[in-house]
Parts: structure tokens; C-alpha cells; sequence
């Protein structure tokens, strides 16, 4: 398994501002992902995050919204740029230590937008 | 894409009871299949998973069963505690494809003392 610690835990941000969450892991991991999780529903994958190369963006998400970095195996930040309401959300972040397809989850970033 | 305004099927019990949670999945390729359950205010945690060289997996107090014919896996939870109360995911994945998993929809599961 692994522990994951998100930062911060939940924001309250303007439209038009950024927010950068950052994901924290107790062990080095090559695979991370971000997710987000609109209240209620279920979680859609953002992008794939590994060390060493540029992040991997799902459908529907684009690198100047959602700029990812990964410095290194226990670390990544996801920036949620230029924010309007919609981007109001959940950001998980989670991680695949490789035993299996499982995948560890951090607490997860409560964001509201106004 | 993301569905919008959809709320989360319930499914409430006693305590004490034994809970049943479906889901329905989509890919006929998917052969790695994970229950995930979350808590309010906390991310999925994981809770079992089967593969689909098997169609029962019991851990404790929970069993998965896969019907592949169907494309139909179950959670069942065995004597249901508040504890439990939370919302369960099934996620389902392809080694031959992404391997990274799709999440279905999600059940809110209601446990009254």
C-alpha cells in the first residue's frame, strides 16, 4: 500500500485565479494520476502523471488548464488554471505502486470557485 | 464524458443485514475488476478485487461475484455495520489495453443502526 497526503485539503478561490494541489507519497511510485470528482458523481481520470516525461491528458483536458509536474517519484502538482465555477470539484490524486492495477488514493482537495 | 446531474443510486439497510451492491460494466476486453469504497470526505479506498479467470472472490465479510456472460459484478458486504455506510465503486480495466481503470457510477450505501 501507500499513504498519500494532498495539500491543501480544500479552497475557496475566485474565478479567474489558480490553484496548484500538491500529492505527496510515503514511497517512490512510478504511475501517478489525477482525478476529478464533481459532487455526487464519479471519478474521471485528468491524466497520467510519470517521472521523468510529460503528463498524459485524458479527453476533454488540456495541459494550459491543468498544467501537472512531476519532479520526482513521491511528488506531482496539478494547477487548476484560469478558474471558473465549473472547475468547482474534487482533485484526487492517486497512485499505482505496481503490486497490481489497484490504485492508493490521497484525501483528496475540496474546491469551490466563486 | 461526464455525466451531469445524475444522483447516486441508494441502497439502504438495517444493521445486520447483508448488502448486495451491483454494478453493470461495459467492456467485453475488461478483465481486472476493483471495489473501491468512499468514505465522506475521504478519497476510494480499496476494497477487494477479482480478475476474470474467477468468478467469486471472498475477503472479509465481503465477496465479489463476476459474471462475465453478463458483464455484471456484485459486492456483497455480510452483516452490515454503519461503518460500512459509504459509497462503493467498481472500477473495471484491461491488461491488454491502458490497464488504468474506469470507474462506474458509484451506490450510496445507507446503514440505520
Amino acid at each position: 500500500s501507500a499513504v498519500i497526503s494532498q495539500k491543501p485539503s480544500r479552497d475557496i478561490c475566485q474565478r479567474g485565479t489558480s490553484l496548484t494541489i500538491q500529492c505527496q507519497v510515503d514511497s517512490q511510485v512510478t504511475m501517478m494520476f489525477w482525478y476529478r470528482q464533481q459532487p455526487g458523481q464519479s471519478l474521471t481520470l485528468i491524466a497520467t502523471a510519470n517521472q521523468g516525461s510529460e503528463a498524459t491528458y485524458e479527453s476533454g483536458f488540456v495541459i494550459d488548464k491543468f498544467p501537472i509536474s512531476r519532479p520526482n517519484l513521491t511528488f506531482s502538482t496539478l494547477t487548476v488554471s484560469n478558474m471558473s465555477p465549473e472547475d468547482s470539484s474534487i482533485y484526487l490524486c492517486s497512485v499505482c505502486p505496481g503490486l497490481g492495477y489497484e490504485q492508493y488514493f490521497g484525501p483528496g482537495t475540496r474546491l469551490t470557485v466563486t | 464524458g461526464e455525466n451531469v446531474g445524475l444522483h447516486l443510486p441508494t441502497l439502504s439497510v438495517q444493521e445486520g443485514d447483508n448488502s448486495i451492491i451491483n454494478c453493470a460494466y461495459s467492456n467485453s476486453a475488461s478483465d481486472y475488476f476493483i471495489w473501491y469504497k468512499q468514505e465522506s470526505g475521504k478519497g476510494p479506498q480499496f476494497i477487494i478485487d477479482i480478475r476474470s479467470n474467477m468468478d467469486k472472490r471472498q475477503g472479509q465479510r465481503v465477496t465479489v461475484l463476476l459474471n462475465k456472460t453478463v458483464k455484471h459484478l456484485s459486492l456483497q458486504i455480510a452483516a452490515t455495520q454503519p461503518g460500512d455506510s459509504a459509497v462503493y465503486f467498481c472500477a473495471e480495466s484491461a491488461s491488454g489495453g491502458s490497464y488504468i481503470p474506469t470507474f462506474g457510477r458509484g451506490t450510496s450505501l445507507i446503514v440505520h443502526p
